[in-house]
């Protein structure tokens, strides 16, 4: 069973444009949502998180955005650049708190 | 800032091998994890650690895998006769508390051959 689902597999985005990654989740408990960037032969690195009671949270040019009733949130990249090129992973936290649960992960190509 | 060290980078090892992989988490940090991610697929949690006990452990995390905090520093993942399926790269991670996120090591890249 896949806890949270994660749309797009690939995105291609122009510099200067807006990018836009969705999660999905099923399990109410779930009580801390982070998003993670990867580099190649890297691990992920948190980006940013939100908890269940904000509905949007903002850092520079990330937002997270949060719809408790549809289960779902999504990570907002404003004004893309190529250095952003990378692969983002949802996250979700278990209800015990001991373990997160990963998205499939989205690449994210910025185009210069 | 302060990281989580893990090595080696990459391990090579014949199958039915044993293979230790060794992660110094941040040190004033509590909580210990270990993930592993194969190839090109989503990040899975093995074990969480805490206090010098396992917390939380995954269906993958099965009697062929062992975890231990040797010392004040290191946290190892042992896997005790590995298998081809076992390849991956493994993560280390910790967090100071339990509501806090984690801080990733740049991971083990397991092959076994």
């Amino acid at each position: 069973q896949q806890q949270v689902k994660q749309s797009p597999q690939s995105l291609i985005v122009q510099k200067g444009g807006i990018s836009i990654i969705n999660c999905a989740y099923e399990n109410t408990a779930f009580d801390y949502f982070p998003w993670y960037q990867q580099f190649p032969g890297k691990g992920p690195a948190l980006l940013i998180a939100i908890r269940p009671d904000v509905s949007e949270k903002k850092e520079g040019r990330f937002t997270i955005s949060f719809n408790k009733s549809a289960k779902q949130f999504s990570l907002h990249i404003m004004d893309s650049q190529p250095g952003d090129s990378a692969t983002y992973f949802c996250a979700a936290r278990g209800a015990t708190g001991n373990q997160f649960y990963f998205g499939t992960g989205t690449s994210l190509t910025v185009i210069p | 800032e302060p990281e989580v060290t893990q090595t080696p980078s990459h391990q090579v090892t014949q199958m039915g091998q044993e293979v230790i992989l060794r992660c110094v988490p941040i040190s004033n940090h509590l909580y210990f994890y270990w993930y592993r991610q194969i190839l090109g697929q989503k990040v899975e949690f093995l074990v969480s650690f805490y206090n010098n006990e396992i917390s939380e452990k995954s269906e993958i995390f099965d009697d062929q895998f062992s975890v231990e905090r040797p010392d004040g520093s290191n946290f190892t993942l042992k896997i005790r006769s590995t298998k081809l399926e076992d390849s991956a790269m493994y993560f280390c991670a910790s967090s100071p508390a339990m509501n806090y996120g984690y801080t990733f090591g740049s991971g083990t890249r397991l092959t076994v051959v």
